[in-house]
């Protein structure tokens, strides 16, 4: 099993529409967590971090959920310029890895 | 000044050539990583550094070869790749080493003939 896993899409939608993604992560010892979006053929770019909470910032959510070991990102009233590949992103005290660990990606296409 | 910068931004090499990568942080972190990224595959961790300690090193071939002077200053030395090396190689940095959101360099588009 991926240590994180991701629908690796394409989600096609129109501009305007709401679109979610889910991740799962396999280490429940897990602590932090990440959205990272990821434009084509450039580096990947922190877009938000993940609290127990959830959060919100502008157009986009984020939630976790601990007991089932998922996290997602909610975008509201998509933009073209929200179409990117988007990185779900774990890390933690007991991953085996002192580092983030990536998810392969969602890809999203925002279509006018 | 962008947070990370990697140098060179592409780079075409032989399979018999030495050639180095740079990445350079100015956010003043503690850590910092290798990652590779092949085409249509997840990043992969290459090797992380942690106050200019090497702490983990992700079972990777020995063709490559990081360095790490400072807290602020990262190599990855590269000889005799494959064609299969080809990738995009990217640095990031973070305050501290597994926990915290990492910034990324532009990477390092490796072509290896």
């Amino acid at each position: 099993r991926k240590e994180v896993e991701q629908d690796p899409g394409p989600f096609n939608v129109p501009e305007g529409a709401t679109v979610a993604f889910n991740c799962t992560y396999s280490n429940s010892a897990s602590q932090s967590f990440f959205w990272y979006r990821q434009d084509c053929r450039k580096e990947p770019k922190l877009l938000m971090s993940v609290y127990s909470s959830g959060n919100e910032d502008g157009r986009f959510t984020a939630q976790l959920n601990r007991a089932s070991q998922y996290i997602s990102l909610l975008i509201r009233d998509s933009k073209l310029s929200d179409s990117a590949t988007y990185l779900c992103v774990v890390a933690g005290q007991d991953t085996g890895r002192r580092a983030l660990t990536f998810g392969s990606g969602t890809r999203l296409q925002v279509q006018p | 000044e962008t947070g990370v910068t990697q140098t060179p931004r592409h780079l075409v090499m032989g399979m018999t050539n030495k050639k180095s990568l740079k990445c350079e942080q100015h956010l003043g972190h503690n850590a910092m990583y290798w990652y590779k990224q092949s085409a249509k595959k997840p990043l992969e961790l290459m090797f992380v550094y942690s106050l200019e300690e090497r702490v983990e090193n992700n079972s990777v071939p020995s063709r490559f070869s990081p360095e790490c002077p400072n807290s602020s200053h990262l190599f990855l030395h590269l000889h005799t790749l494959q064609p299969e090396d080809s990738a995009l190689y990217l640095c990031a940095s973070s305050q501290s080493q597994g926990w915290t959101e990492a910034f990324f360099g532009q990477g390092t588009r490796l072509t290896v003939v």
